[in-house]
């Protein structure tokens, strides 16, 4: 099994819609992320936390809240889907906070809402 | 605040070509410095890091030196293979964890 795991890999959602992205890890880590990526933009955080009672914004926030469900689980939702949503969306965790540690990444999910 | 700029792609080149990928930071401090990698269809993956200045951080055949003076982590690979081909990020460390990513650079490598 991936050390990070992310369902869907892949959603088509309306406009309007509520949805839920999935986040697992099995690596043990404190620290959890969730970043969306766009063509051309990189990727930017949307939110993070570092334990299970921590939950903080990033840079792009809006529309989107969390929940840390336990330590292994970070969920990502939209509360009302929008067409600029439609992007890439990864988990990450880290062990933090040492500089150096680096984060791993789940595989992606794809969502597209029309 | 920090931030990362690295050449835009993409960058194409034949099998067995040099390649540069060029990265700089703005950051205060001494920031950890890192490539990811992602392939088509996957999540990024750590290729190599530096903590520290004139640190060279290596793998695959990749390799980057941090640069303090110049404020540079550029990616060189030395001979370059189609399973390359994948988009790169330069990313820093300066806060505790937290990472600040360059927009990416497509390499695209032809047989």
């Amino acid at each position: 099994d991936a050390d990070v795991t992310q369902t869907p890999r892949n959603r088509i959602t309306k406009t309007g819609k509520r949805i839920m992205l999935e986040c697992s890890q099995t690596k043990g880590h404190d620290r959890m992320y969730w970043y969306r990526q766009d063509p051309g933009l990189g990727l930017r955080l949307i939110y993070y936390s570092f334990d299970v009672k921590d939950i903080n914004k990033g840079e792009i926030s809006d529309g989107y809240s969390v929940s840390r469900q336990a330590q292994a689980k970070f969920s990502l939702s939209l509360e009302s889907a929008i067409p600029n949503q439609t992007a890439l969306y990864f988990c990450a965790t880290s062990e933090g906070p040492h500089r150096a540690s680096g984060y791993t990444f789940g595989s992606g999910t794809r969502l597209t809402v029309v | 605040g920090d931030s990362v700029t690295q050449m835009e792609g993409p960058v194409t080149l034949s099998e067995e070509a040099f390649l540069t990928i060029n990265c700089t930071y703005t950051a205060t401090g001494y920031p950890s410095l890192f490539w990811y990698v992602q392939y088509p269809g996957e999540g990024l993956q750590l290729l190599l890091k530096a903590t520290k200045a004139d640190d060279k951080g290596s793998n695959k055949g990749f390799e980057a030196t941090y640069r303090k003076e110049t404020t540079s982590f550029h990616l060189e690979k030395g001979s370059v293979q189609v399973s390359d081909s994948a988009v790169y990020f330069c990313a820093l460390d300066n806060a505790g964890n937290m990472l600040t990513f360059g927009g990416g650079t497509r390499l695209m490598v032809k047989p």
